[in-house]
């Protein structure tokens, strides 16, 4: 079975800013990837990052990057210069060998940037 | 591109009724999925499908039936609509091939009355 754990219900950040959004996950796989969905609220899901298991360099996208450490099962989104157009809901998802396509998510964090 | 394409984006249902929500996508993808989000729970998995002809149970299939007769198509059947899967739903694909993210569809929001 896999879990993933996303301890902040909700997140402010002043605009500009950069915003850790914390997810740690368990999974008994091997090997496994994470990622983070953007859901605005028009409610579609955008991805954002991916990071497999076995990457040796964290993950970055623009101004997302993905601080992965592997022994404390966690993979924290960091946005970097944070804009009033990050405002959304956040979610960590994992998938493993076992599970094949099917995700686990999150619970979702909330971030609302502050002009 | 349209990706993964579901239909329809509002419905209104009376308990008991029935209905299929529409998903179809264009990109070759052979894992197609179906997930349903709630308040404070994020996205659950309904069920899915590996391959067109095979389908299988997520961790909330109670109420749903799927079936997967082409690569592109993998409808969503409520049986007998009940309060309980008021919700928003979303159909997602991807490959085992190439890049490894799931594709959503826009999403349907779901309300039995």
């Amino acid at each position: 079975a896999q879990k993933i754990t996303q301890t902040q219900p909700g997140m402010f950040v002043q605009e500009k800013e950069a915003v850790t959004l914390d997810c740690t996950y368990d999974t008994s796989d091997q090997s496994y990837g994470l990622f983070w969905y953007k859901q605005p609220s028009s409610g579609e899901m955008i991805f954002l990052i991916y990071q497999g298991s076995y990457d040796e360099q964290n993950a970055t996208e623009g101004r997302y990057s993905l601080n992965f450490q592997k022994a404390r099962k966690s993979a924290n989104l960091v946005i970097s210069a944070s804009q009033l157009g990050d405002s959304a809901m956040y979610f960590c998802a994992m998938r493993g060998e076992t599970s094949g396509s099917r995700l686990t998510f999150g619970e979702g964090t909330q971030l609302t940037v502050n002009p | 591109n349209a990706g993964v394409t579901q239909t329809p984006k509002f419905q209104v249902l009376k308990t008991g009724q029935s209905m299929t929500l529409q998903c179809a996508q264009d990109m070759n993808h052979e894992y197609m999925s179906w997930y349903r989000q709630d308040p404070g729970m994020g996205l659950r998995l309904i069920h899915y499908s590996v391959g067109a002809g095979i389908t299988d149970q997520g961790e909330v299939p109670n109420g749903y039936n799927v079936s997967r007769s082409t690569t592109e198509d993998f409808p969503l059947r409520l049986l007998s609509a009940a309060p309980s899967q008021t919700s928003v739903y979303f159909c997602a694909s991807s490959s085992y091939r190439g890049q490894p993210k799931a594709f959503f569809g826009q999403g349907t929001r779901l309300t039995v009355v």
